[in-house]
């Protein structure tokens, strides 16, 4: 019965060669969020979708981007992976109201080794 | 300064302990305080969600969140050794039209059987 399902879980790839993860919810959620989250380390919110609306975080690298082509679904462009991009990804999904916020409910992520 | 900070462990106790996990922050504009678990290799699991100051049970586990001091808490009562794993606390607060959560970097608990 797994909510936020994140494909693949493992994804290798070559030194700036792009790479597209991918998350899909169930829960109906209006918020999806991509965080990056390195060994030991928080995780760090790379950007999100309120619906279509992106919102992306002021310190994310342009290489990052994302796509929402419907509610259930969201994608995590990298179009040139360099060596410190090696991490894991979480994809995350709330649903936010006018006036409160759920909390996030996170998929297990995909883990990217960069070669 | 960090917003929020965390003593990032390791925390190592016996099985049957009660364990105390906590986090302060600086701004007093956060409203929802969470912890999450997460398991080596996984992604975080939510375990309790708050809103106010005061204590949240729900199991072996209570959260306390004293806003007055800018402190939450995450007790673990008989703690298990499937409890080991890594706490992170975390809180939002609105910016905009949107909120924002963050973590602090996590405790490692290891309960030993």
């Amino acid at each position: 019965d797994a909510m936020v399902i994140q494909n693949p879980r493992y994804q290798v790839t070559q030194f700036g060669k792009p790479v597209t993860l991918s998350c899909s919810q169930t829960l109906n959620h209006n918020v999806m969020y991509w965080y990056q989250q390195k060994s030991s380390q928080a995780p760090k919110l790379l950007f999100h979708y309120y619906d279509k609306d992106f919102n992306n975080e002021a310190d994310t690298p342009d290489n990052f981007q994302s796509r929402r082509p419907n509610t259930s679904f969201c994608f995590l462009d990298i179009r040139s992976p360099g060596l410190g991009d090696a991490a894991m990804y979480l994809c995350a999904t709330s649903r936010r109201g006018r006036v409160n916020n759920q909390p996030q409910h996170f998929g297990d992520g995909t883990r990217l080794s960069i070669l | 300064q960090k917003e929020v900070e965390q003593d990032p462990g390791p925390l190592s106790v016996p099985e049957g302990a009660i364990v105390s996990l906590n986090c302060t922050y600086s701004n007093s504009a956060f409203q929802y305080f969470m912890w999450y678990r997460q398991y080596s290799r996984k992604g975080p699991e939510l375990l309790m969600y708050t809103y106010s100051s005061g204590n949240k049970e729900d199991g072996r586990f209570t959260a306390q969140v004293d806003k007055s001091s800018k402190y939450i808490s995450l007790f673990i009562r008989d703690s298990q050794p499937s409890d080991s794993a890594t706490y992170l606390c975390a809180m939002s607060r609105r910016m905009d039209s949107s909120y924002k959560l963050i973590f602090g970097s996590g405790t490692r608990l290891l309960v030993r059987p």
